[in-house]
């Protein structure tokens, strides 16, 4: 048990379907984050929310929505995927938004599109 | 920018040997650098990090690491290699002051041979 709950651990999807991904964290944590893991490719950042509020990543195609209703949870929104975004998904949580606190991850989402 | 370079994809070593898996950074302001590790199906756990204050930091399953500036290195250590510690392993800089942003290597994945 990492603190950083993910759900599901796999999810096999097609590329016109609609799903979402979920985290929770109950270790008070005010910043949360997804990052996509890729194989032979370094942790991609692709959202972060801090005390609720969102910070942009415009690089994130726009068929990712995340959604964050409160400090502990938080979504990631799926619609037609591509086979590409195949990958493993993680979410982290931390203290504080500032660079030296340290992660607290979750154990991702494989995530599959056929 | 930031960058994190871990050299060499992949380490194979003897139960009882040395482990040393190597990390450079870049950064043009001091750093914060971290190395995490990722057991199979799982998330990534914090082995350790260097914020300030002493540049050899120890963290946890006998691992540790020196913060070398004039190297700009972050190189991960442990004495003895035990079979559980095979894994994949990532260093991560982030810079004060930058807020939620860090930047992770592309891993070193350790094999530990009987």
């Amino acid at each position: 048990e990492t603190g950083v709950t993910q759900t599901p651990r796999h999810l096999v999807m097609g590329m016109t379907n609609k799903k979402s991904l979920k985290c929770e964290q109950h270790l008070g944590h005010n910043a949360m984050y997804w990052y996509k893991q890729s194989a032979k490719k370094p942790l991609e950042l692709m959202f972060v929310y801090s005390l609720e509020e969102r910070v942009e990543n415009n690089s994130v195609p726009s068929r990712f929505s995340p959604e964050c209703p409160n400090s502990s949870h938080l979504f990631l929104h799926l619609h037609t995927l591509q086979p590409e975004d195949s990958a493993l998904y993680l979410c982290a949580s931390s203290q504080g938004a500032g660079g030296n606190y340290g992660y607290t991850f979750g154990s991702g989402t494989r995530l599959t599109v056929v | 920018a930031q960058s994190v370079t871990q050299l060499g994809s992949h380490v194979s070593v003897s139960e009882g040997a040395l482990v040393l898996l190597r990390c450079n950074y870049s950064s043009s302001v001091p750093p914060y650098l971290f190395w995490y590790v990722q057991y199979p199906n799982q998330g990534l756990q914090l082995l350790l990090k260097y914020t300030t204050g002493a540049t050899l930091v120890k963290g946890i399953n006998g691992f540790e690491a020196e913060f070398k500036k004039s190297e700009t290195s972050f190189h991960l250590t442990k004495p003895s290699a035990h079979m559980s510690d095979a894994a994949e392993y990532f260093c991560a800089v982030s810079e004060a002051g930058t807020g939620n942003q860090f930047y992770f290597g592309t891993g070193t994945s350790l094999t530990v041979i009987p």
